[in-house]
């Protein structure tokens, strides 16, 4: 089955710093993996997909950017962070076997201040 | 614009009550609608619906889907204290790209007493 390790756990930022969080996926090879964004009192809203090595589609217009250099492994990146990315991101991978849905990744709470 | 509507958004229930939460979309090109149960960080998953009326279900859970009406219901019966957690409603639509993104409701807050 598949296992996603997700770092860092916590964070806190000041306005205009950098950001970056990485992903990694195990149990699988050539998933699709996204990049989700939970902010408060709203749904989990898609960020970026990739269905493969730097193969990268960008969901809504933001100040956030995301890579993919290996297989398995989906990074997030922001050059100066704003206020409004503060939230709860979470990694997700889809691999071939659709039928078991996602797995996600236990989040980045990241506070933007 | 994909739409998931869950609803309620919260609910409070004594243990050993039976709760019924539910999900409407509208989403261009249905490819299935997906359950997961979200405590504190990474949502897991509880069921996939591709099919109309076809129960799935997993012990005290199950969900059922309507692709006429474009809705689908959770149950969970003989409610735990350990069923509290956030709810979340997923729609995956087919997409030329091959993205196989979801759109996903706001989630049902499920907190149950004991």
């Amino acid at each position: 089955s598949q296992t996603i390790h997700q770092w860092p756990a916590t964070l806190v930022q000041p306005v205009g710093s950098p950001l970056s969080l990485e992903c990694t996926v195990e149990g699988t090879s050539n998933p699709n993996l996204y990049w989700y964004r939970q902010a408060a009192g709203r749904g989990l809203q898609l960020l970026f997909y990739s269905i493969g090595i730097d193969q990268i589609s960008s969901e809504v217009p933001q100040n956030l950017s995301a890579s993919r250099p290996q297989d398995r492994q989906f990074i997030l990146s922001s050059k100066k962070l704003l206020l409004s990315d503060s939230g709860f991101y979470l990694c997700a991978s889809l691999g071939r076997d659709r039928a078991r849905g996602y797995t996600f990744g236990s989040g980045t709470r990241l506070t933007v201040v | 614009e994909d739409k998931v509507v869950q609803s309620p958004l919260s609910l409070v229930v004594h243990e050993g009550d039976t709760v019924t939460l539910n999900c409407s979309y509208e989403v261009t090109n249905f490819r299935s609608l997906l359950w997961y149960k979200q405590e504190k960080k990474a949502p897991t998953f509880l069921f996939m619906l591709t099919s109309s009326g076809i129960e799935k279900k997993s012990g005290r859970l199950s969900s059922i889907l309507d692709k006429k009406e474009l809705f689908s219901i959770l149950n969970i019966t003989a409610t735990q204290t350990g069923d509290s957690a956030v709810y979340l409603c997923a729609v995956g639509a087919y997409s030329g790209g091959g993205a196989d993104g979801l759109t996903f409701g706001k989630g049902t807050h499920l907190i149950i007493q004991p």
